[in-house]
């Protein structure tokens, strides 16, 4: 069946330094999504992608959306404390409302 | 702002306990989910609903049942609950467009449900 994967499932940083977590789908998205979950909250959405190769930035972050739209990438240059949590990409089922979600990838920041 | 609610942040319930998970949302939304989310697996979806009293099964639905009399109300209901259903329950909504080029999901805070 169609699935969504993601790694890392964990990553440490020094605060300062850069991160990224792949997600890759096995089939063909229409859109992605990233959520973000801070530790004992809940997912919080971050951005949506849609076109093919498509980029765009908040801040510190940059998403990616892979040409074939059936990978992404979130990448954060220069981690803060504050990033810390959990990063989830989520696709799609196709034709569908319903939502494959990530496995996560888990952010620890050290300071 | 959206707000999406859930009626307990922690529960406790006893194997073969009937459950009810009350979700709500205050944003008119037509679309809305369950999660259940376990560490190492991620979010997965238990039950989605498009409209009043329509419903579709998620990934994974054997043991629970849903519930949508009203638009703004979302239930899920553990029929029998076993201890295999102790996770963390998340609620979600969105708006419908017909064209899916935004359909952003607001959560709740979450249900912590213990199984004894």
């Amino acid at each position: 069946g169609q699935q969504v994967m993601q790694i890392p499932q964990y990553q440490h940083v020094q605060e300062g330094e850069d991160f990224t977590t792949y997600c890759n789908s096995s089939t063909t998205l229409s859109n992605i999504q990233w959520y973000k979950q801070r530790p004992g909250g809940h997912p919080v959405f971050l951005i949506q992608l849609v076109k093919s190769g498509e980029v765009k930035k908040q801040k510190r972050l940059t998403f990616q959306f892979g040409e074939a739209k059936k990978n992404s990438s979130l990448h954060i240059t220069a981690t803060q404390t504050t990033d810390v949590g959990t990063y989830f990409c989520a696709g799609p089922r196709r034709g569908t409302y319903k939502y494959i979600f990530g496995t996560g990838t888990r952010l620890k920041v050290l300071a | 702002d959206v707000k999406v609610t859930q009626s307990s942040r922690y529960l406790v319930k006893r194997t073969g306990e009937k459950v009810f998970l009350e979700c709500v949302q205050d944003m008119d939304h037509e679309n809305m989910f369950w999660y259940r989310q376990d560490p190492g697996l991620g979010l997965r979806l238990i039950y989605f609903s498009y409209d009043v009293k329509m419903k579709e099964k998620g990934d994974i639905p054997e043991g629970y049942s849903v519930s949508r009399e009203k638009k703004e109300r979302f239930s899920l209901i553990l029929e029998s609950a076993s201890t295999n259903q102790t996770s963390m329950y998340l609620c979600a909504s969105s708006l419908f467009t017909a064209s899916s080029s935004y359909n952003e999901q607001f959560f709740g805070p979450g249900t912590r449900l213990t199984v004894l």
